[in-house]
């Protein structure tokens, strides 16, 4: 069943230390993977993409691995600040029957605190 | 323009009510998707236009019906809604559904409340 875990669920912070996120997929055949920001109430804003071929890609103080080998991806968040507080959503497309379908993670809320 | 605008950016309906849900994106994409969200959950794919055509229906039920009056917009028409229909609805809009090495553009949402 192709399904995207992500962990920890939640995570609290200091501002101003670098913290990881984790994603795990078991998407097969797999096409790119996406990491979005969303703010509570808002919609989720693209931070990175990766296709299979991409191991690592960066967006300011964002940085998302890839290794398609263990299908697993990152995301590093750099010297964090209070606006980084909001959900990180992992999505995998595949592509399917001609077209592609996304699956989104369940996502993980990071806190940042003053 | 590179933004996806929704309308309103919240309503509250009775369950009796018909309301609609407006969605408008200027960047020449093709396809357009309906997504509800609840609470600390991801989002949950309802619809998706591709070509102002209806191409998947997520077994949504009747009660939602969408619409897409031409490839800028997209409606989402609600009727005789129930309270657990309250969640935020996200329209999203991409290059094409054949293209998936586009990203989606994600709206700000609605903030749907059913009393």
């Amino acid at each position: 069943k192709n399904q995207v875990e992500q962990s920890p669920q939640s995570l609290i912070i200091l501002e101003g230390k670098n913290c990881t996120l984790q994603c795990n997929y078991t998407v097969s055949p797999f096409s790119n993977l996406r990491w979005y920001k969303q703010d509570t109430g808002r919609g989720p804003v693209s931070l990175t993409i990766m296709t299979f071929s991409e191991n690592t890609k960066s967006n300011g103080r964002y940085t998302a691995t890839l290794d398609a080998d263990t299908k697993q991806s990152s995301l590093h968040i750099t010297a964090s600040q209070l606006s980084d507080s909001a959900s990180y959503i992992c999505v995998v497309t595949f592509p399917t029957s001609g077209t592609y379908k996304y699956i989104f993670g369940t996502g993980t809320r990071l806190k940042v605190l003053a | 323009d590179t933004e996806v605008t929704q309308t309103p950016k919240h309503l509250v309906m009775g369950m009796t009510n018909k309301k609609s849900l407006k969605c408008e994106q200027h960047m020449g994409h093709r396809a357009m998707y309906w997504y509800k969200q609840k609470a600390k959950k991801p989002p949950e794919l309802m619809f998706v236009y591709s070509y102002e055509k209806l191409s998947i229906n997520e077994s949504v039920p009747s009660r939602f019906s969408p619409e897409c009056p031409n490839s800028s917009l997209l409606n989402l028409h609600l009727h005789a809604l129930q309270p657990e229909d309250s969640a935020l609805y996200l329209c999203a809009s991409s290059h094409g559904t054949g293209e998936g090495n586009y990203g989606y553009t994600f709206g700000s949402g609605t903030r749907l409340t059913v009393v």
